[in-house]
């Protein structure tokens, strides 16, 4: 069965202070690994997708990596609004469409 | 930027009660997808269409629950006798696939609570 566990569930920062957040998939294929970003009371917004082992994609204060395994989202120099819900989700391989499979999200607090 | 909008944004409905979601995707975007989130967990996928037709629905959709997309536009969602364990965000989200590649857009959900 595909499975995305991230961790950790919860993360505090003090701003400027990075870190890393960790995606481990287990899917029989890899389509797709997606990043993306939830505020409170909205949808999830698209942060980035990575298609094969060792592919980088940054935005701004975001940098995520992909290996066989797992995915990291770094952040550096976080800032407050960077505070939000990071989700992971992977597309596996399979004939047809294959609906992403999410993760459960870490919660990020970034404090001023 | 006309995104992937949802309508309502909220809704209260009493346990017995029929509801009724509708999403209107990305206007070039040729595919469509339900999800629904609780609280603490990540979205879990319901059922999806492209451009009209119904291609696949989760085991999570009960017969309760029903989509349509005519012609390939708007999509609805509709909720008949709601239960207590109905309450979530449902969320719609749109992609255009090229070439085995896509990336989805998601709408603001609508939050349904059933009381």
């Amino acid at each position: 069965e595909d499975q995305v566990t991230q961790s950790p569930e919860a993360l505090r920062l003090q701003e400027g202070e990075s870190s890393s957040l960790n995606c481990s998939y287990t899917v029989s294929g890899l389509r797709g690994l997606f990043w993306y970003r939830q505020d409170p009371g909205k949808g999830p917004e698209f942060l980035f997708t990575l298609y094969s082992a060792g592919e980088e994609k940054e935005k701004e204060r975001l940098k995520a990596t992909l290996t066989k395994k797992e995915s990291f989202l770094h952040i550096t120099a976080p800032k407050p609004e960077d505070s939000a819900t990071y989700l992971c989700a992977v597309q596996p391989r399979r004939s047809g469409n294959t609906p992403l499979v999410f993760g459960k999200g870490t919660r990020l607090s970034v404090i001023a | 930027d006309t995104g992937v909008s949802q309508d309502p944004r909220h809704k209260i409905t009493k346990r017995g009660q029929n509801v009724t979601f509708r999403c209107d995707p990305i206007s070039e975007h040729n595919r469509l997808y339900w999800y629904r989130q609780t609280l603490g967990q990540g979205p879990e996928f319901l059922t999806y269409f492209q451009n009209e037709a119904q291609l696949e629905k989760s085991r999570l959709l009960s017969d309760r629950f029903s989509a349509e997309r005519p012609k390939g536009s708007f999509s609805t969602l509709e909720i008949q006798r709601t239960e207590q364990g109905d309450s979530a965000m449902y969320l719609c989200a749109s992609s255009l696939q090229r070439q085995g590649r896509e990336k989805l857009f998601f709408g603001s959900g609508t939050q349904l609570s059933v009381l």
